[in-house]
């Protein structure tokens, strides 16, 4: 079975720019979550998505957004990159909406992206 | 607010031998969920063990255990016989009930001495 996908795997950009960073859920979950992993740091949480529905925003800026699809994969855009936008994007997928306190989140590998 | 604390950068560990790895944790909320997940080098967290904050005993899956001391906020994760794949960051994490996301530690690298 296929886990978690995400696309690409490495990404250099220069300020300003803007990315794309997509995600696969692994078959049959309908929730995709973003984490933004500084290096060094613990994943900090951007967006929760279930049935298409933005169900949770972390502390980020607008520049931040994403959508889910129809079938449930995802996309997450970051406009005008800055330096401090460089970072591990971490995509997870789990099969229920809110989570819950026992549901556990199944991590793709991540992007890792470069912003110069 | 949750938070998660883990006060160890790093940790060495002589293959074969167990380890304990330290996490507290803050929260207001009576019902939470406590996970540890590894991160190789890869970038992929992998998710490792889970206790209820209902609980009563110790989650243990495997060579993994979770310590939980609920009055002291405490999750530390247990490796026992190590093994030279264990080498890796390992991350601490909290949800709530009435949330719908994860809060890391700032995770601990372990490095398994052969």
């Amino acid at each position: 079975d296929a886990g978690v996908t995400q696309s690409p795997t490495h990404l250099i950009k220069t300020r300003g720019q803007h990315v794309t960073l997509r995600c696969s859920p692994i078959s049959g979950h309908k929730s995709v979550s973003w984490y933004q992993q500084v290096l060094g740091q613990g994943p900090q949480f951007i967006f929760q998505y279930y049935e298409k529905e933005e169900r949770g925003r972390g502390n980020f800026p607008d520049r931040f957004s994403a959508r889910q699809f129809p079938n449930y994969s995802s996309e997450l855009n970051v406009n005008a990159l800055l330096l401090g936008d460089s970072a591990l994007y971490l995509c997870a997928s789990s099969s229920g909406p809110s989570l819950g306190m026992n549901t556990e989140a199944f991590f793709g590998q991540g992007t890792r992206l470069t912003v110069v | 607010a949750q938070k998660i604390t883990q006060t160890q950068p790093g940790m060495f560990v002589q293959e074969k031998e167990a380890v304990t790895l330290d996490c507290t944790y803050d929260t207001s909320d009576q019902s939470y969920g406590l996970f540890w997940y590894k991160q190789p080098s890869s970038g992929e967290m992998i998710f490792l063990i889970y206790q209820g904050s209902y609980d009563e005993q110790n989650a243990t899956e495997g060579r993994y255990s979770l310590n939980f001391q609920k009055a002291r906020k405490s999750a530390n994760l247990v490796i026992s016989a190590s093994q030279l794949g264990d080498s890796a960051m390992y991350f601490c994490a909290m949800k709530v009930y009435t949330g719908n996301q994860f809060y890391f530690g700032t995770g601990t690298s372990l490095t398994v001495i052969p």
